[in-house]
C-alpha cells in the first residue's frame, strides 16, 4: 500500500511558466511534508516543506500548498528555469515517527 | 564539507560476495536514515538509527541486511551475499533530531551506487 502517491510520472513546461507537481496521501497521521529535488546520479536535495497546521508555505521561487481534507499538496515553481529540469519527490512523516515516506517522483523538464 | 558523506560512491561486487556501506551524518546530526532506489522507482525506506541503537528497521529484507551506527564512526550498511536484485542507489541521510511537533527535515548525502554481476 503506497502511503504516498505522485500520479504523474513526468510534467513539461515551458521556460518562464508555472510548473505545478501534484502529491496525494493516504495516511492521516501525516503531519509534515516536504519536497526534494534530485538530479541524476546524486542524492536528493531539499526544497521545501509544510506542517500541517499551515496551508502554504512560500521559499522564493517554490510554493507548496496543502490540502488536508482532500489529502493532497503541491508544489508550485513560478517561473519555472531550464535547471529546475529534476525529478521531484514528494515526502511525509507522522508523528512521534523520524522516517519519511516518499513517493516515485515526477520529472519536471523545462524547455527552453 | 559539513554534508552527510558517504562512501563508496559507486561499488562493484561479483554475486556472493560482501558490500558495506558507509555514511557519515552531518555534523550534529545523531539520526541516521537508509533509503535504496531500485532502477526506474522511488525511494523507499529501509532503517533509521540513532547512535547504538536501531529505530525502526520494517524496510529492510529480512536476510542479508543489516545495518549499524556504533558510538564511534560512520553508519554502515551491511549487504551480504549480494544479488543481482540488490544493485541499485544507497542513500544515507541524517537529521539532527528525533520529530518535533514542528516536523523533522533530513538530509540526503550523495548515494552510493551498488552494481552486481
Amino acid at each position: 500500500d503506497q502511503q504516498v502517491k505522485q500520479n504523474s510520472p513526468s510534467l513539461s513546461v515551458q521556460e518562464g511558466r508555472i510548473s505545478i507537481l501534484n502529491c496525494d496521501y493516504t495516511n492521516s497521521m501525516f503531519d509534515y511534508f516536504l519536497w526534494y529535488k534530485k538530479y541524476p546520479a546524486e542524492g536528493p536535495t531539499f526544497l521545501i516543506s509544510i506542517s500541517s497546521i499551515k496551508d502554504k508555505n512560500e521559499d522564493g521561487r517554490f510554493t507548496v500548498f496543502l490540502n488536508k481534507s482532500a489529502k493532497h499538496l503541491s508544489l508550485h515553481i513560478v517561473p519555472s528555469q531550464p535547471g529546475d529540469s529534476a525529478v521531484y519527490f514528494c515526502a511525509a512523516s507522522a508523528p512521534n515517527a523520524g522516517k519519511s515516506t516518499f513517493g516515485d517522483g515526477t520529472t519536471l523538464t523545462v524547455k527552453p | 564539507n559539513a554534508g552527510v558523506m558517504q562512501n563508496p560512491r559507486h561499488l562493484v561486487r561479483r554475486r556472493g560476495q560482501e558490500a558495506r556501506l558507509r555514511c557519515s551524518p552531518m555534523k550534529g546530526h545523531s539520526h541516521v536514515y537508509w533509503y535504496r532506489q531500485l532502477p526506474e522507482e522511488g525511494l523507499k525506506f529501509m532503517v533509521y538509527l540513532q547512535k547504538e541503537n536501531i529505530i525502526d528497521e520494517s524496510g529492510m529484507p529480512k536476510e542479508r541486511f543489516s545495518a549499524e551506527f556504533p558510538k564511534e564512526g560512520p553508519s554502515i550498511l551491511r549487504i551480504q551475499q549480494v544479488v543481482r536484485g540488490d544493485s541499485a542507489a544507497y542513500f544515507c541521510a541524517s537529521s539532527s533530531q528525533w520529530r518535533t511537533s514542528s516536523g523533522n527535515t533530513i538530509y540526503f548525502g550523495e548515494g552510493s551506487w551498488l552494481t552486481v554481476v
